[in-house]
């Protein structure tokens, strides 16, 4: 199973909306509704941000919303914080009891 | 709040196993998936299988199969993941993870809480 596809970084100055895509195959993204998405400061854990496409867990904020179209699912970070600066992973479903990670995207604040 | 906490950093040798614990406290444990995801220097996170353990049976992912056991103890709201022939490629964090859904499967689900991650060196 292949990794999803995200690009390597991307950058955004305080107070601005960004978004990160996640490209995957008809297999995995595009045949299910199963897409996370997960936050990674360096040395601790994942932390989950965004769960079947769209749902936030309880008590999040309403800055990150989550949305798919086809293949590729999306990760939008709207009035960009310092502390948002991380990395993000998403996560599909991929079919036969498996589950497949993207590569990872370094989200830098300017 | 539930918490996972998992077993201390391990030095193994190539080709021999680990076996890593993940214990579960605050909350229930047998109906909620647990995964193992691992993590290399530097690279990104990857799925290695989960289980639940009120039912028993394991998931794995292919690259892992034959090289991976997950199993759950019940009565010490323990997971554990054991992984043998390792490899210097094996070296990582890894992590188990509790999957948000009650009674959920293991693979079509999210992750909500964490434990804080074992590092496994593999080094002759």
């Amino acid at each position: 199973q292949s990794a999803l596809t995200q690009p390597a970084s991307v950058s955004g100055s305080p107070g601005q909306s960004i978004t990160i895509s996640c490209t995957g195959t008809s297999s995995d993204v595009g045949d299910y509704n199963y897409v996370s998405w997960y936050q990674q400061h360096p040395g601790k854990a994942p932390k989950l941000m965004i769960y079947d496409v769209t749902k936030r867990p309880s008590g999040f904020s309403n800055r990150f919303s989550g949305s798919k179209s086809g293949n590729t699912a999306s990760l939008t970070i709207s009035g960009l914080q310092a502390e948002d600066e991380a990395d993000y992973y998403c996560c599909s479903y991929a079919g036969n009891s498996t589950l497949v990670f993207g590569g990872g995207t370094k989200l830098t604040v300017l | 709040q539930v918490q996972l906490v998992q077993s201390g950093a391990e030095v193994k040798k190539p080709g021999s196993s680990v076996k890593v614990s993940c214990k579960a406290s605050g909350g229930t444990f047998s109906s909620y998936g647990i995964s193992w995801v691992r993590q290399a220097p530097g690279q990104g996170l990857e799925w290695m299988g989960g289980i639940i353990p009120i039912f028993g049976t394991a998931n794995y992912a292919q690259r892992f199969q034959g090289r991976v056991t997950i199993t759950a103890d019940e009565s010490t709201s323990t997971a554990y993941m054991e992984l043998s022939s390792l490899r210097s490629e094996d070296t990582a964090v890894y992590y188990c993870a509790r999957s948000i859904t009650i009674f959920g499967a293991v693979a079509n689900d999210a992750f909500d809480i964490w434990g804080q991650g074992t590092m496994v060196t593999v080094s002759s």
